[in-house]
Parts: structure tokens; sequence; C-alpha cells
């Protein structure tokens, strides 16, 4: 299975500022269709995790645009142009390439 | 509306057992993999099992012997079986819908409490 690992794992920001949260496979999320199954959850306080981003970059309906997702092979992004106060939560990459393991999350405050 | 309801969750001594299920609704239950995923108190997510529609049935390691996982199409419900209960096993307990290579539906979750 593919070990995930995030950073930071704990992300101060300031209403109105961008963020960016790193996730790195130990091995590549190329799968043997050709698609990259690395998605981005984001589970607010209190609540279920959601699917945000599935398949690197294709964000769920609903999903702000400033959410956006990037990155290939090992190494994947996910970047918020304009943090909201909505936006607090814990962020987990996962993979479906290998199986299926997740980041440690990364916990967004403001 | 598409959604997935947990039930099943309590408090049991180590050692013990306990059912979950997870009704679908909104969906072709059939025509999906589902799994169960689980949340340690305050932890990451990790994936205890899953059930293709092929019928093709898998474990991790760390709960592999212990827990079942089984569906019925028919009633649209998902189960898992958790025998020989730890304390690491303590956790909220995720249905998720597996949408090829990603988990599209969460259910709100069930909470399993092992503790003497």
């Amino acid at each position: 299975d593919a070990v995930m690992s995030q950073s930071p794992l704990s992300l101060p920001v300031t209403l109105g500022q961008p963020a960016s949260i790193s996730c790195r496979s130990s091995q590549s999320l190329v799968y043997r269709d050709g698609n990259t199954y690395l998605n981005w959850y984001q589970q607010r306080p209190g609540q279920s995790p959601r699917r945000l981003i599935y398949q690197v970059s294709n964000r769920d309906s609903g999903v702000p645009d400033r959410f956006s997702g990037s990155g290939s092979g090992t190494d994947f992004t996910l970047k918020i142009s304009r943090v909201e106060a909505e936006d607090v939560g814990v962020y987990y990459c996962g993979q479906g390439s290998h199986w299926r393991t997740f980041g440690q999350g990364t916990k967004l405050e403001i | 509306e598409v959604q997935l309801v947990e039930s099943g969750g309590g408090l049991v001594q180590p050692g013990g057992s306990l059912r979950l299920s997870c009704v679908a609704s909104g969906f072709t239950f059939s025509s999906y993999d589902m799994h169960w995923v689980r949340q340690a108190t305050g932890k990451g997510l990790e994936w205890v099992s899953a059930f293709q529609t092929s019928g093709n049935i898998y474990y991790p390691d760390s709960v592999k012997g212990r827990f079942t996982i089984s569906r019925e199409n028919d009633k649209n419900s998902l189960y898992l079986q958790m025998n020989s209960l730890r304390a690491g096993d303590t956790g909220i307990y995720y249905c998720v819908r597996d949408g090829v290579g990603h988990y599209d539906i969460w259910g709100q979750g069930t909470m399993v409490t092992v503790s003497s």
C-alpha cells in the first residue's frame, strides 16, 4: 500500500489569505488505467468527511473555485486561494491507486 | 437524496462483538463497491473493509480474521460484523460509497467504544 504523508499537520491562516497543503505518496499514484487516484477530503468540526477534489484536480459540485488541486506521480498540492471562515477543519489526502490509504490530516485554523 | 445511514454502534467490552449496519438510499446500491472506514477519536482515517460488486472482499491486516463485511443488495444494506474487539478498534465507523478510486458519499458515522 502507498504511505501518504501530509505537510504541514497544522496550518494557521488569516482570513482572505492563501493556504497550501502538500501530500506525498511513497509510490507513484498513476494506476494501470492511466488515471491518478489522488483525492482530497474536507472534514469540518463535528461532521463526516466529504470529498472535495478527486483524481488530482476535479472539484466536486458545490466546491468553491477557490479550492484547487494539482500534482502528479507522488507529489500533490491542495491550494485555497483565499481562506474563508467556513474552510476551518481537517483536510486529508487519500489515494485509490494502491487500495485505499490516507494522509495524517492537516488541521486548518484561523 | 443520496444517503448512507449507519447504526449499531455502542459500548462493548474487550473481546466482545458488535454488528454495524448501513442503509443506502437515493442510488442503485448494487452497482457500487462499498467500504467501511474508521476514525479513532481525534485521529485520522483508516480503511477497514471493502465489498466489491464482483463479490470480492478485502480487509487490512489490522482487522483480518476478526471483522466480516457483508451486504444485502435487495435491502440496500451493508454490514460489518466485528468480533474479538480491542481498545484500538474504538472510533467512529463510516459507511462509504466507492466511486472508483475515491469515496464520494459518506455516512454520518456510528461510534464504537471498546472498554471495560
